[in-house]
């Protein structure tokens, strides 16, 4: 069965701490793996995607990885904002024509003064 | 990337009416979803807008309850029947970029149904 599944469900780090967000996935086939942000109250926005031949891609202050062999992947958050805050969702393009989007069901990020 | 406006942001509802929310795009797309996000959870896929046709809907979603129009490549809308409180939720549009097929969202609906 196709599933991602990200840990952990939530998340509480001081402003300028660094934080690091998994993302495990039975995805197959596997086409990308797209990290986004979603801010209280608004849609989700894509920080960062992820192909089968790429292993790091940083977008300033986030760095995600993906280990296509184990099928994981992390996001890195360095030097973390207040704006930080939100829920970070792992989502995998695949299965049956590479069609289809999978969703995790998010980290909820919480960063504090 | 796209645009996307959705409206209402929020609404209120009586339960046993019915709400519509639409989704306009700044440009053509083929591709256009309706997700359902319940609170706290993520995102579950309601249906594909399908221009010209009828949508295909997940399992567990039926065109009754989630009546689905796409009358172009910039436009859909989304009905939520015969609302009950479980419906409360947020809905949002989606559509896949043609380049990139990275999915670009809407602010979403926030619908809350007493």
């Amino acid at each position: 069965k196709n599933q991602v599944e990200q840990s952990p469900q939530s998340l509480i780090i001081l402003e300028g701490k660094n934080c690091t967000l998994q993302c495990n996935y039975t995805v197959s086939p596997f086409s990308n793996l797209r990290w986004y942000k979603q801010d209280t109250g608004r849609g989700p926005v894509s920080l960062t995607i992820m192909t089968f031949s790429e292993n790091t891609k940083s977008n300033g202050r986030y760095t995600a990885t993906l280990d296509a062999d184990t099928k994981q992947s992390s996001l890195h958050i360095t030097a973390s904002q207040l704006s930080d805050s939100a829920s970070y969702i792992c989502v995998v393009r695949g299965g049956y024509n590479f069609n289809k989007f999978y969703f995790g069901s998010g980290t909820k990020l919480n960063v504090k003064p | 990337s796209a645009v996307i406006s959705q409206k209402p942001s929020r609404d209120i509802c009586q339960r046993g009416t019915s709400l519509t929310i639409q989704c306009q795009v700044d440009s053509q797309v083929t591709m256009m979803f309706w997700y359902r996000q319940q609170p706290g959870q993520s995102l579950t896929l309601i249906a594909t807008a399908n221009q010209g046709s009828e949508a295909t809907y997940e399992s567990g979603f039926v065109i009754d309850k989630f009546p689905i129009s796409r009358p172009n490549l910039t436009f859909s809308t989304l009905t939520v029947s015969n609302m009950s409180p479980e419906d409360s939720s947020i809905y949002l549009c989606s559509v896949e970029g043609r380049r990139t097929g990275e999915l670009f969202f809407g602010e979403g609906s926030r619908l809350t149904v007493l």
